[in-house]
């Protein structure tokens, strides 16, 4: 497609339960990031994907967060035992290696942990 | 588009000195945050002003918006080598999306 897609926009879950968020990037991006932005504060890195190089985890709260890349395309960031802090909006970000023409971010998925 | 651009592309300076990046956008602002990313890495949130403020300090850091001519900039002071990286303006409007630029490369020669 021709942006950055993510999906569920919205996700309502409840505390303990897990959660699978999903971003699509532009085609031919080698690069992946997803990042967390709590409500206003700036963004948080949480994993970074290049190629196939081992991605960087850096960011991951802790290891209830994972997240995986397959086949070089469509990410999908999980949170397992889910708990309020969580809720946040989760932004997917691709760009080419370089990154020579920026980022292209995604329009996010707001979760909310009740 | 609203995606901010930053000026220059490309800034090589001595340790010691001071480095001035800017960043133009296009349309009304929420807030504006300036990100820095090393190579290999994620971008690392440095600092955030919102549309009311006209300057805020953050350490070695120095930004200024002026939403009338639509601009930020970010000072670095007594610039490091460790301060050599890609630096990226990220503007938000008021639907909370983030329009990133595409950045300064910056590199301090120790």
């Amino acid at each position: 497609g021709a942006g950055v897609s993510q999906s569920p926009s919205n996700k309502v879950t409840e505390k303990g339960k897990d959660v699978e968020l999903r971003c699509d990037p532009i085609s031919g991006h080698t690069a992946l990031y997803w990042y967390r932005q709590s409500l206003g504060q700036g963004l948080e890195f949480l994993i970074y994907f290049q190629g196939n190089s081992a991605p960087d985890k850096s960011g991951l709260p802790s290891d209830r967060f994972s997240a995986e890349r397959t086949g070089g395309s469509v990410s999908t960031l999980t949170i397992q035992r889910t708990q309020q802090e969580d809720s946040a909006v989760y932004l997917c970000a691709s760009s080419s290696f370089q990154a020579k023409n920026g980022y292209t971010f995604g329009s996010g998925t707001r979760l909310t942990v009740v | 588009s609203q995606q901010g651009e930053e000026d220059p592309q490309a800034l090589s300076i001595q340790e010691g000195e001071n480095a001035t990046m800017n960043c133009s956008y296009k349309t009304s602002i929420n807030n504006l945050q300036w990100y820095r990313q090393n190579s290999g890495r994620g971008l690392v949130h440095l600092i955030l002003i919102r549309s009311n403020e006209r300057e805020k300090h953050s350490g070695r850091l120095r930004v200024t918006l002026d939403t009338s001519k639509k601009s930020s900039s970010l000072l670095i002071t007594a610039s490091r080598a460790a301060d050599t990286a890609s630096y990226f303006c990220a503007t938000v409007d008021t639907g909370n999306q983030f329009y990133f630029g595409t950045g300064t490369s910056l590199t301090v020669i120790p």
